[in-house]
């Protein structure tokens, strides 16, 4: 079964700083994709950003990016210019690209913006 | 287009009572999923469904809960005999037919148990 772990219940970044959100994941499988969602305290579920365990190239959305390591299972947020509205609830989810599409997700970490 | 829509958005029920949780998926998304939420922690996968039919429901509890998403009409998610420890957020997801497209979510309801 695969796992996520984040190892970052909180964490905190002055507003216009940059914040890196660790993630490792574990599994066997070599096709996948990882996923990065926001819950603020609306408790929506937004997609910020994904990533094709294929590609090589790490994906960017405007001022996020992913430090994607495959070998080392590790898919690491980095928000940049950080904003007040960015503070919410990060989480970071696995999903298999064969059949069980279901979503594996981490325990979260909480991100707070200081004005 | 209309978002996934999940009703009630708060539900309170006492223990022994039966809850049942709506969800309406993106228009033209065959499959639909539900996590649930306990405090503190991340979402959890109970069931995943497409039309009439339960796929995997390998992380819902054997007893109590079912779901079904019929022909026509929501995704119901039912708990029967709800306890303390059903509270918790549930949310649905969706997505389309087409295999490995992002699961677009509902904004929850919220579950509380006196």
């Amino acid at each position: 079964a695969q796992t996520v772990t984040q190892s970052q219940p909180e964490m905190s970044v002055q507003e216009a700083e940059t914040v890196t959100l660790s993630c490792t994941y574990d599994t066997s499988e070599s096709d996948y994709y990882l996923f990065w969602y926001k819950q603020p305290p609306s408790r929506q579920m937004i997609l910020v950003i994904r990533q094709e365990a294929y590609k090589q190239q790490n994906a960017t959305e405007n001022r996020f990016s992913v430090n994607f390591q495959k070998a080392a299972k590790s898919f690491s947020l980095k928000i940049s210019d950080s904003q007040l509205g960015d503070a919410a609830m990060y989480f970071c989810a696995y999903y298999s690209a064969g059949s069980a599409r279901q979503l594996t997700f981490g325990s979260g970490t909480q991100l707070t913006v200081l004005p | 287009n209309a978002g996934v829509m999940q009703n009630p958005r708060h539900l309170v029920r006492r223990r022994g009572q039966e809850a049942r949780l709506r969800c309406s998926p993106v228009k033209g998304h065959s499959h639909v999923y539900w996590y649930r939420q306990l405090p503190e922690e991340g979402l959890k996968f109970m069931v995943y469904l497409q039309k009439e039919n339960i796929i995997d429901e390998s992380g819902m509890p054997k007893e109590r809960f079912s779901a079904e998403f019929p022909k026509e009409g929501p995704s119901i998610l039912r708990i029967q005999q709800v306890v303390r420890g059903d509270s918790a957020a549930y949310f649905c997801a969706s997505s389309p037919e087409q295999p490995n497209q992002p699961q677009h979510f509902g904004d929850g309801t919220r579950l509380s148990i006196l």
